[in-house]
């Protein structure tokens, strides 16, 4: 099974700074996933990356992934309260299996 | 729309009770898998299917057994329970990929399990 290592695992900031969050593997993977996780709910995909290079944005937040395919990064610009959360990554192993990282816990204080 | 359902959403057993935790998707989704999340771990597979009748192991499977009679519904059974199998449970369901692509996961809202 492929590792995906995911720093920082805690992070806690003021409202309306900038963060990034990455995710790294020794591995390559033919896509990688970014899910959000609130406290007693399942994780919700945020995005999908395929292309080595890709950017790609979703509001405030902007995911890369590595020209090599072996990471990702997420960055959150003017973070809100409601950005509050478990980030994990997911990294696609075989036709679709993901191995996930062991998540970004993310508190943003107003 | 359902989605992915699971139940119950909280359980307590004693350590050698059996018990079967339920997934069910109205999605028509040929994959299914189920992941156990343990604090700074994140989320570890435990068995996966990609069809009725089809089913594999994932990286933490001993202990726990499925099967997929139907599309529709992915049980998670534990045949005799240990406090090390204190843990979230969660249920996801996906289409399976087409060439080049990956799609991804709908989860549940997790089985809560303790075990005494």
């Amino acid at each position: 099974t492929q590792l995906l290592e995911q720093s920082p695992q805690f992070l806690s900031i003021q409202e309306g700074e900038n963060l990034t969050v990455y995710c790294n593997s020794s591995s390559v993977f033919s896509s990688l996933q970014w899910y959000r996780q609130e406290p007693g709910e399942g994780p919700v995909l945020l995005v999908t990356v395929v292309t080595g290079g890709e950017v790609k944005k979703l509001k405030r937040l902007t995911f890369q992934f590595g020209d090599a395919r072996k990471d990702s990064s997420l960055h959150i610009t003017a973070a809100q309260p409601g950005d509050t959360g478990l980030y994990l990554c997911a990294g696609a192993e075989g036709a679709q299996k993901l191995v996930f990282g062991q998540g970004t816990r993310l508190t943003i204080n107003p | 729309n359902a989605g992915v359902t699971q139940t119950p959403k909280f359980q307590v057993l004693k350590t050698g009770q059996s018990m079967t935790l339920q997934c069910a998707q109205d999605m028509n989704h040929e994959y299914m898998s189920w992941y156990r999340q343990d604090p700074g771990m994140g989320l570890r597979l435990i068995h996966y299917s990609v069809g009725a009748g089809i089913t594999d192991q994932g990286e933490v499977p001993n202990g726990y057994n499925v099967s997929r009679s139907t599309t529709e519904d992915f049980p998670l059974r534990l045949l005799s329970a240990a406090p090390s199998q204190t843990s979230v449970y969660f249920c996801a369901s996906s289409r399976l990929p087409g060439r080049g692509a990956v799609y991804g996961y709908t989860f549940g809202s997790g089985t809560r399990l303790t075990v005494v």
